[in-house]
Parts: C-alpha cells; structure tokens; sequence
C-alpha cells in the first residue's frame, strides 16, 4: 500500500518568510508524527497527534512552529518567519496508534532552505 | 528521560564480512528499541524493533540485533555485509514507562561496505 507522502520534496524560501509543509499518512493510521533532522542536532522530535487528543507540542522549538491535522488525516507544519537555523529535512511518520509500540513509518522528507 | 548512543561515526567494512552497528540507550524504565535506514535524499526506512520476548530480533534484508538488558545495547548485525548496505543507520528508544510517544533517536552511524 501507499506509505506517508510529503510535499514539497524541496522547498527553498527567503529569511523571514512563511512555509507550509504538508503530510500525508498511511490510511488508517491514528498517530502523526513531526521530525526534524539537521547536521548540527541529528534527529529531534517536534509533535505528536494521536487521533482527537490534544497534541503533544513539546518539541517544538519556538512559537513560530505550529502544526494543525485536519480530519484525523493530513496534516501541515507551518513556520512563520524562517530564520536560517530553521534549514533542515522535515520527517512526518505515522503508527497505527499509540496506545501499543506501533512502528513508526517515515516519509521522504521535506528538504527546507532558508536563505 | 530516554536516549541512545551510537559510539561510532563511521564504520567501514569490506563485502561479504560481517557487519555490526553499536547502540546503547538509556531509559528509566523498560525500552522498546528500534533500528531504521537512510539511504541518500530519502526518509527512514523501518528495519527492526525489540518489544518483548526473545532477546534475538530479526528484521530486514538479512538484519538482525540483539537486546542486551545488563549492558543497556541493541548491536545491529549483518553476517555478511553488501555494497548495497552502505547507508546512515539510526538507532532509536522509546520508554515504556514514560507515556510519550516519542522516539529518542542516536546521532546515526554512516556504514561504508567496500568493494
């Protein structure tokens, strides 16, 4: 079957400018997972849903990182106001649910550049 | 709070000889343990994962790893190793206990298997 989708691939942008990244996950899976993955850092943990809880938003790095998911389904991680540091592949993966150690299945990423 | 190490930047090896991937963790109560690989420009791919039971977890394209309790490891083995295997590989550690859903991911270890 299809596995979690991203897009865009590559996104290249202006310093102070807006991005949208978006995420597609395996059908049927609950949980929705954000990762951030960057030479300096390896690979950090951003968010977390988990079907109509409230998500856990502890790994974001600043206010300007938000994420919403619509439907249960798709989901958008929005920076506002990129700064260069913000420069690195964003991972979405989803699991089953989280109620078990389901495994977490990755997307290809979406490569940011911030200029 | 959960993480894991991977001692190792680099590990090279010739084809056909056989390949080992250290991790330890870290965890205030019991691991679920998870190995993933990066080849180039894509996102992780699921190899491997102890949860429970035999200590001995076989995966993925002839991968397998072995959960040690006393020394906290999870060694990724391959008995004889490809040019194909060359890649980032990431060990990764979720705690039982802590009610999270997030996995703590080791910094990778690049595998360069020499023809």
């Amino acid at each position: 079957g299809a596995g979690v989708s991203q897009s865009p691939s590559n996104k290249v942008t202006e310093k102070g400018k807006d991005v949208e990244l978006r995420c597609d996950p395996i059908s049927g899976h609950t949980a929705l997972y954000w990762y951030r993955q960057s030479l300096g850092q390896g690979l950090e943990f951003l968010i977390y849903f988990q079907g109509n809880s409230a998500p856990d938003k502890s790994g974001l790095p600043s206010d300007r990182f938000s994420a919403e998911r619509t439907g249960g389904s798709v989901s958008t991680l929005t920076i506002q106001r990129t700064q260069q540091e913000d420069s690195a592949v964003y991972l979405c993966a989803s699991s089953l649910s989280s109620g078990r150690p389901d495994t977490q299945y990755f997307g290809p990423g979406t490569r940011l550049t911030v200029l | 709070a959960q993480s894991v190490a991977q001692p190792e930047d680099q590990v090279n090896v010739a084809e056909g000889n056989p390949l080992t991937v250290k991790c330890t963790y870290s965890v205030s109560g019991n691991p679920y343990l998870f190995w993933y690989v990066q080849y180039p420009n894509r996102g992780l791919q699921f190899l491997l994962k102890y949860i429970t039971g035999d200590n001995l977890v076989k995966g993925s394209y002839g991968f397998e790893a072995e959960f040690n309790k006393s020394q906290t490891s999870f060694h990724l083995k391959k008995p004889s190793a490809l040019v194909s295997d060359s890649a980032l590989y990431f060990c990764a550690v979720r705690d039982w206990g802590e009610g999270n859903n997030r996995l703590a991911f080791g910094k990778g270890n690049q595998v360069v298997v020499i023809p």
